[in-house]
Order: C-alpha cells, then sequence, then structure tokens
C-alpha cells in the first residue's frame, strides 16, 4: 500500500465547477499535513496546509480526518488557472529533521 | 528576493558519465533536501541534510551521492547515470524551527536526460 495515495485524475470541469479531490495515508504518526500544487514542467508549491478543524483559503477549503487518515481538498468557482496537479503531501517528524511524503498527485483540467 | 536556486536547468549527460546538479539558497535553511520526479509520479525523497548531518533513505541507490559544503550550497552527484535516472531533480529546503508546519520551498528543478 502507497504511504499516501490519491486519485490521478484527471478530473476535466467546466469553469465555475466545484471540484474535491481525496488523500488517504498509512502513517498514524503523520503529525501535519499540505496540499501543494504543480504546473506542468515546473516545482511543486505550497498550496495550504491542512488542519483538523479544517481550514478554508478563499475558493479553497481543506479538511483532515485523523481517524480515517483522509485529507480533502474542495475548490470552488474553479477558474481556468486552476488547472494543475495537486499533491497531497503528509509529514513526520523524524530524527533528522522532517521528511515529506507526497502523493502522486491528482490532475485538474478547467476548462471553458 | 530570498529563494531557491538549481543549475543548470536542463542538463543531458551520457549513460554513465558522471554529473553533478548544484542548489542553492539564500534562505538561510537549515534542512535541504533533493528529492527525485519521475513523469507522473510523486517527488520521490533521495536524502537530506540537517545542517551537516546527511540523512539517506533507505531506498536510495548508491549511485547517489550529495555533499553540502556549507549552508547555502547542497550538490547532487550521479556517479554512473543509467537511462532509469532520467528525471527531474528537485531540490528543497525547510527550517526547523516550526516542525509541525513546516513548508519545503522547492527549486525550479533540474530536468535531467541521459543519453
Amino acid at each position: 500500500r502507497k504511504e499516501v495515495e490519491q486519485d490521478p485524475g484527471p478530473f476535466n470541469v467546466p469553469e465555475g465547477a466545484t471540484v474535491a479531490f481525496n488523500c488517504t495515508y498509512s502513517n498514524s504518526a503523520s503529525q501535519s499535513f499540505f496540499w501543494y500544487r504543480q504546473d506542468c514542467r515546473k516545482e511543486p508549491k505550497l498550496l495550504m496546509s491542512v488542519y483538523s478543524s479544517g481550514n478554508e483559503d478563499g475558493r479553497f477549503t481543506a479538511q483532515l480526518n485523523r481517524a480515517s487518515q483522509y485529507i480533502s481538498l474542495l475548490i470552488r468557482d474553479s477558474k481556468l488557472s486552476d488547472s494543475a496537479t495537486y499533491l497531497c503531501v503528509v509529514n513526520a517528524i523524524t530524527g533528522g529533521g522532517n521528511k515529506l511524503t507526497f502523493g502522486t498527485g491528482t490532475q485538474l483540467k478547467v476548462e471553458l | 528576493d530570498a529563494m531557491v536556486i538549481q543549475n543548470p536547468r536542463y542538463q543531458v549527460t551520457q549513460f554513465g558519465k558522471p554529473v553533478t546538479l548544484s542548489c542553492s539558497q539564500t534562505l538561510n535553511h537549515n534542512v535541504m533536501y533533493w528529492y527525485q520526479q519521475k513523469s507522473s509520479q510523486a517527488p520521490k525523497l533521495l536524502f537530506h541534510y540537517y545542517d551537516k548531518d546527511f540523512n539517506n533513505e533507505a531506498d536510495t541507490p548508491d549511485n547517489f551521492q550529495s555533499r553540502r559544503p556549507n549552508t547555502s550550497f547542497c550538490f547532487l552527484d550521479i556517479r554512473s547515470p543509467g537511462l532509469g535516472d532520467a528525471a527531474m531533480y528537485l531540490c528543497a529546503t525547510s527550517s526547523p524551527r516550526d516542525l509541525r508546519n513546516n513548508e519545503q520551498f522547492f527549486g525550479p528543478g533540474t530536468r535531467l536526460t541521459v543519453l
């Protein structure tokens, strides 16, 4: 079983749609969680951290369910510029610092 | 602007010919990471430095080595590149001051082609 699992997509949605991505992780000792965005042939960039209480940043809402080891990302009112791959990332603190484990990403294509 | 810089952006090497990729940062972060990312795959951590302490991932091949001569610079050496080593190599940094909510800052990557 992969440490972080995501549906690879692609999710093809019309502009203005609401889309949700899910992610599960296997390491119950994981301590923090993130969504990164990666554009084609570019580096990953932090989109938002994910907190147990859920958090929102504009059109983006992230949720964490520790009991189910499940993370979600909701994007409302999709824009063409939201087209990218969304990486679910889990952080575990090790003796040598912190270690991020990435999912393979979910590809989103927003269309006119 | 403070940033993570990787050189070169594109590197072509021959099968078996050693190659070095470089990363520098102006963020003054203690931790530097090297990831390998192949097409449609997740970035895979190869190793990282916490200050001068080297932390190798268990499944990183011996063909991959790293050096960190100072806080700002970190190098990835591939001793004998094989065709399977063609990938994007990403350098990232982080600061341990807040490990729980620790963002990693990525450089633009070096895309390695092996002929």
